[in-house]
């Protein structure tokens, strides 16, 4: 199926677990986003990436680890998972600028979002 | 980054037209200003994105001052099912660059029957 996809939707898992978030496009987007949703709050930025092999902290990295071997394909990785990463976790791509003037090119295509809950 | 902030709720009726605010003031000359909307358990979804004096679509108006400090979004006639979360994020990729686009907080619009 065409578009960004995230897996699992749903996840509960204790504290000190590993957890790894999918998130799969098939557009072949240069850029691809994690952000985390806070219950009433917006979204933060937790790591992003210009493309396969280059990622880079957003506001949020602690804790948190990505990589990015294939362009289509961002995963986000929590070593050790604790309560306080309880959160709804988005990712989204966006294709490659052209430079001023590309209206459209940076425009963001979420997933569905994943829900985590951390015991 | 350029840092926007936005009212943080609305209320609105039925028919009604809808401007959303969003103030700017460091906005710098590559960024666009982009509108996203969001549903309760969805992700953001794009609405519409200006550079700047005025840009219409299907779904909205976005309208820009010349100088870009500040941007409206307009939508018209709202209806129940635009009651959601409105983000305005001010930010541009420019090739071989990082830039970080992040969200702020969001207006919060309640449409009522």
């Amino acid at each position: 199926d065409a578009g960004i996809t995230q897996s699992p939707r749903y996840k509960i898992t204790e504290t000190g677990r590993q957890v790894t978030l999918m998130c799969h496009q098939t557009w072949s987007h240069s850029y691809m986003f994690w952000y985390r949703q806070d219950l009433g709050h917006g979204l933060r930025l937790i790591y992003y990436s210009a493309a396969a092999d280059i990622t880079d902290k957003g506001e949020v990295p602690d804790g948190y680890v990505v990589s990015r071997s294939k362009t289509e394909n961002f995963p986000l990785t929590l070593e050790s998972a604790t309560r306080s990463q309880t959160s709804v976790y988005f990712c989204a791509s966006s294709p490659q600028a052209l430079g001023q003037g590309s209206f459209g090119a940076n425009v963001l295509t979420f997933g569905a979002g994943s829900r985590l809950t951390v015991l | 980054l350029a840092k926007t902030t936005q009212p943080i709720s609305m209320d609105s009726y039925e028919g009604q037209e809808v401007n959303i605010t969003c103030s700017h003031n460091n906005i710098a000359t590559n960024d666009y200003i982009t509108w996203y909307q969001q549903f309760p358990s969805q992700g953001p979804r794009f609405i519409i994105q200006g550079y700047k004096t005025k840009v219409t679509n299907e779904v909205a108006s976005l309208f820009i001052p010349a100088d870009r400090k500040s941007s409206t979004l307009s939508l018209p006639r709202v209806s129940l099912s635009d009651t959601a979360v409105y983000y305005c994020l001010v930010g541009a990729f420019i090739s071989g660059g990082y830039n970080k686009l992040i969200f702020g907080a969001g207006t919060r619009l309640a449409v009522h029957p």
